[in-house]
């Protein structure tokens, strides 16, 4: 069973409007949580990491919020840009002994003009 | 400044034949990491590794062999190519752990 599940899989959005993009988690004990973006034949880049005492965090037009007691992630655009097209996924980190990385499969956002 | 890089960037080989895949990180980060990609499963982890000459199997281990010799290089080696392997490999590197990773432009693999 997958440690992150994300929603939705895919969307397409209007260039100009917003979108908001879901990331579950079940990873312990949760160290922290990062969304990455990821362009077509490129490597990931990291947007905003959110530790277990951070609500809100905002990188641009990206804001990323947290609920540790619900284990859940957002991620929020605010005025969609055709570059905004891309997969985001989330990362989960454990900490401990065991220190991993959980990935989310990826929201697949498409912004059409 | 090249930060991390992978070579080559595409490569088409046969079943059966040994491919290695280059990893290369100016940074001196500690850890190193190999994912594939393929649709409908996302980043799968294969080897990792905490520092030099320490290397650890990830979730899809099979297939593949890992060294570092080196801080800065992590080379992926498959050792009799499948055509299972299709898949767009990416290396990443992260200072410490749970750090940002950063991760290299890939590598597009094809296993005729």
């Amino acid at each position: 069973k997958n440690q992150v599940e994300q929603s939705p899989q895919s969307l397409i959005i209007l260039e100009g409007k917003n979108c908001t993009l879901q990331c579950n988690y079940t990873v312990s004990p949760f160290s922290n949580l990062r969304w990455y973006k990821q362009d077509t034949g490129r490597g990931p880049v990291s947007l905003t990491i959110m530790t277990f005492s951070e609500n809100t965090k905002s990188n641009g037009r990206y804001t990323a919020t947290l609920d540790a007691d619900t284990k859940q992630s957002s991620l929020h655009i605010t005025a969609s840009q055709l570059s905004d097209s891309a997969s985001y996924i989330c990362v989960v980190s454990a900490k401990g002994g065991n220190n991993r990385l959980a990935f989310g499969k990826g929201n697949q956002v498409v912004v059409i003009p | 400044d090249a930060g991390i890089t992978q070579s080559p960037r595409y490569k088409i080989t046969e079943t059966g034949r040994q491919v290695t895949l280059m990893c290369h990180q100016t940074w001196s980060h500690s850890y190193m990491f190999w994912y594939r990609q393929d649709l409908g499963h996302g980043l799968r982890l294969i080897y990792y590794s905490a520092a030099a000459d320490i290397t650890d199997k990830g979730e899809v281990p099979d297939g593949y062999v890992v060294s570092r010799s080196k801080t800065e290089n992590f080379p992926l080696t498959l050792e009799s190519a499948t055509r299972s392997q299709t898949s767009v490999y990416f290396c990443a590197s992260m200072i410490g752990f749970p750090d940002t990773q950063y991760f290299g432009p890939g590598t597009r693999l094809t296993v005729l």
